[in-house]
């Protein structure tokens, strides 16, 4: 199984900030890396599909790049919208596989 | 405005049963590839099973319920089902029904997803 890793595992931010969160094949997956946003109690939203294309409706602020093992998620300016926990997972190969997540949290 | 109600969670013995159901709308369901993503409490998201659209009929488990929980679908009536055998501790969590626009699980990940049903092994 692909072994995904995120990092960091929580972090405080400010409205505004920049916030970028990374995340780490355990083997090539190309660009079949995708993000998600969940909030408690709510359905995850899909953020990035492919590694870098954003899904409709999702505000440009958001963005994502990398491929082969290495990938990132970049918020440019924290909204306060944004507070939530996000999840990054390979689409490559079965057994689909998550990150454990990274919460972003108020300072 | 799309929609999908999972039913079906509750509190179950160990090697007990349940089954789960989730009633879509707002898109065209047989042309959506379908799973069953899971979250335990204070866990992250597990990917449990797939379903492809019914021309295909392809089928994927996670090794953690393969053959204790079977997937199937109904496109007559817009379900999805999840049939859950020999329940374990382990197996409780929030359980997800997420779909795939086009099939394309692969290519454009999980763009649609349910709030989710609980369920919960405990003796």
């Amino acid at each position: 199984d692909i072994q995904m890793t995120q990092s960091p595992s929580s972090l405080s931010a400010s409205v505004r900030d920049r916030v970028t969160i990374t995340c780490r094949a355990s083997q090539s997956i190309r660009t079949f890396l995708n993000w998600y946003q969940h909030k408690p109690g709510k359905a995850p939203k899909l953020l990035i599909y492919a590694a870098s294309s954003l899904q409709s409706g999702v505000p440009l602020r958001f963005s994502g790049s990398g491929s082969g093992t290495d990938f990132t998620l970049t918020i440019t300016s924290l909204q306060p919208e944004d507070f939530a926990t996000y999840y990054c997972q390979q689409s490559y190969s079965t057994p689909w596989t998550f990150g454990q997540g990274t919460k972003v949290e108020i300072k | 405005e799309v929609q999908l109600v999972e039913s079906g969670g509750g509190l179950v013995q160990p090697g007990g049963s349940l089954r789960l159901s989730c009633v879509v709308s707002g898109f065209t369901f047989r042309t959506y590839s379908m799973n069953w993503v899971r979250q335990a409490p204070g866990k992250g998201l597990e990917w449990v099973s797939y379903i492809n659209t019914s021309t295909t009929g392809t089928i994927f488990y996670a090794d953690s319920v393969k053959g204790r929980f079977t997937i199937s679908r109904d496109d007559a009536k817009n379900s999805l089902y999840l049939q859950m055998n020999s329940l374990r501790a382990e197996d409780t969590a929030v359980y997800h029904c997420v779909g795939c626009s086009g099939g394309r699980c692969y290519d454009d990940g999980f763009d649609i997803w349910g709030q989710g049903t609980m369920v919960t092994v405990s003796s």
